[in-house]
């Protein structure tokens, strides 16, 4: 079993719609938890970085940590056909050590 | 800034022969990483350099893989004797806080190894 699981989609929703996006982890000691962007042969890019549990929210993005249920989620509001890309989780046990342990990716696609 | 560079974007090689992949950090960076993508495993940290010392290489994944940073501009990612089962997109990110805020990832090397 992987340490973080992450379904690989392709999620295919219409213009506007809120997109539902999930990781499971299986090691109780992650405490830092990211999200990154990643267009079509581009580098990935950090979108949400949040610690421990609860909810951030940055514009349109909503990021979600339940470590009781060790679950994540991003939530992206009014969704765009910009925000089509795939979407990577990332996360690691503690600040001084930068072992990210990323999910394989969910590729997302936004219809006009 | 031009951001993190490296080259080259793409590289076909046979099985057998030396790869070495590049990457230019963003100036001021004290962190670099490089890291492997593939669809079955995802991305893969396999070695990070602080102020250019090796700090975790226990991501290569065998001897035939290594890296060097011989100055705060320039590191090398060398596979001799590279394998198909090398073949991905291997990517090198830098960062000023160790990567846990923001790392910066360039563009990656999409390598090939038939």
């Amino acid at each position: 079993q992987k340490e973080v699981e992450q379904d690989p989609g392709p999620l295919s929703v219409p213009e506007g719609a809120i997109v539902s996006l999930n990781c499971t982890y299986s090691n109780s000691a992650f405490q830092y938890f990211m999200w990154y962007r990643q267009y079509s042969r581009k580098g990935p890019e950090l979108l949400m970085y949040t610690y421990s549990s609860g909810n951030k929210e940055d514009g349109r993005f909503t990021a979600q940590v339940d470590k009781s249920s060790k679950y994540i989620s991003l939530f992206i509001r009014d969704s765009q056909p910009s925000d089509s890309a795939t979407y990577l989780c990332a996360m690691t046990p503690h600040s001084g050590t930068y072992k990210y342990i990323f999910g394989t990716g969910t590729r997302l696609k936004v219809l006009a | 800034d031009a951001g993190v560079i490296q080259s080259p974007r793409h590289e076909v090689t046979e099985m057998g022969q030396e790869v070495t992949l590049r990457c230019k950090p963003i100036s001021g960076h004290d962190y670099l990483f490089w890291y492997r993508q593939t669809m079955m495993r995802g991305l893969e940290l396999l070695i990070y350099f602080n102020n250019n010392v090796p700090i975790d290489d226990s991501g290569m994944p065998e001897d035939r893989f290594s890296a060097k940073m011989p100055n705060a501009s320039f590191s090398t990612l060398k596979i001799q004797p590279s394998e198909p089962r090398d073949s991905a997109v291997y990517f090198c990110a830098s960062s000023t806080t160790g990567g846990r805020t923001e790392a910066f990832f360039g563009q990656g090397t999409r390598l090939t190894v038939v």
